[in-house]
């Protein structure tokens, strides 16, 4: 019940198309939904994050969308650019010690 | 600021051997982790502290140990390495929700 499974493991998308990643959880008591980015030999960095009293959030090119119904939460990428080449994890956490549950990770690759 | 730091940035370990990796943050934060990150497996929780003096077990804690004796520091101890614990350990910080990571630390155990 503490798993946040992740797909797909991996994703190419050309130069200008929209990225989708997928995540999805089964605790509802999770409140913060976070997605953090990691390019190759540095630390993960937080992209973007979410709250389950909204469905989407949008931040520059970066959409979360959240159906709570569902238990699953998405990450878009518009226009996505050779620059966002990175693998992407989801997390989720509740309460007040911070923990992070976190996805599997996605390698994304885009194509010029 | 300097934000996270870790050292080493690689190293190689014989089995049996010890090691502690350090961790150092210039924010001021109360909350500090260590993770592992294994290919295709995500990240994985080893220990966390909420403060100075105070550390609890994550998801793994197995094979590690870890002390807090000021808000700044954090160091992660391996004390018999074996080869299930080659992997890349990363340090985060948070005030909150969102956590700040170091550029990790590749450790190999042969």
């Amino acid at each position: 019940q503490q798993q946040v499974k992740q797909s797909p493991q991996s994703l190419i998308v050309q130069k200008g198309g929209i990225s989708i990643i997928n995540c999805a959880y089964e605790n509802t008591a999770f409140d913060y939904f976070p997605w953090y980015q990691q390019f190759p030999g540095k630390g993960p960095a937080l992209l973007i994050a979410i709250r389950p009293d909204v469905s989407e959030k949008k931040e520059g090119r970066f959409t979360i969308s959240f159906n709570k119904s569902a238990k699953q939460f998405s990450l878009h990428i518009m226009d996505s650019q050779p620059g966002d080449s990175a693998t992407y994890f989801c997390a989720a956490s509740s309460g007040s010690n911070y923990q992070l549950i976190w996805g599997a990770g996605t390698k994304l690759i885009i194509k010029p | 600021n300097a934000g996270v730091t870790q050292t080493p940035k690689f190293r190689i370990l014989k089995i049996g051997q010890s090691m502690t990796l350090q961790c150092t943050q210039d924010m001021n934060h109360n909350y500090m982790y260590w993770y592992r990150q294994d290919p295709g497996m995500g990240l994985k929780l080893i220990y966390y502290s909420v403060g100075a003096g105070i550390t609890d077990k994550g998801e793994v804690p197995n094979g590690y140990n870890v002390s807090r004796s000021t808000t700044e520091d954090f160091p992660l101890r391996l004390e018999l390495a074996a080869p299930s614990q080659t992997s890349v350990y990363f340090c985060a910080s948070s005030t909150g929700e969102t956590q700040y990571f170091g550029p990790g630390t590749r450790l190999l155990v042969l």
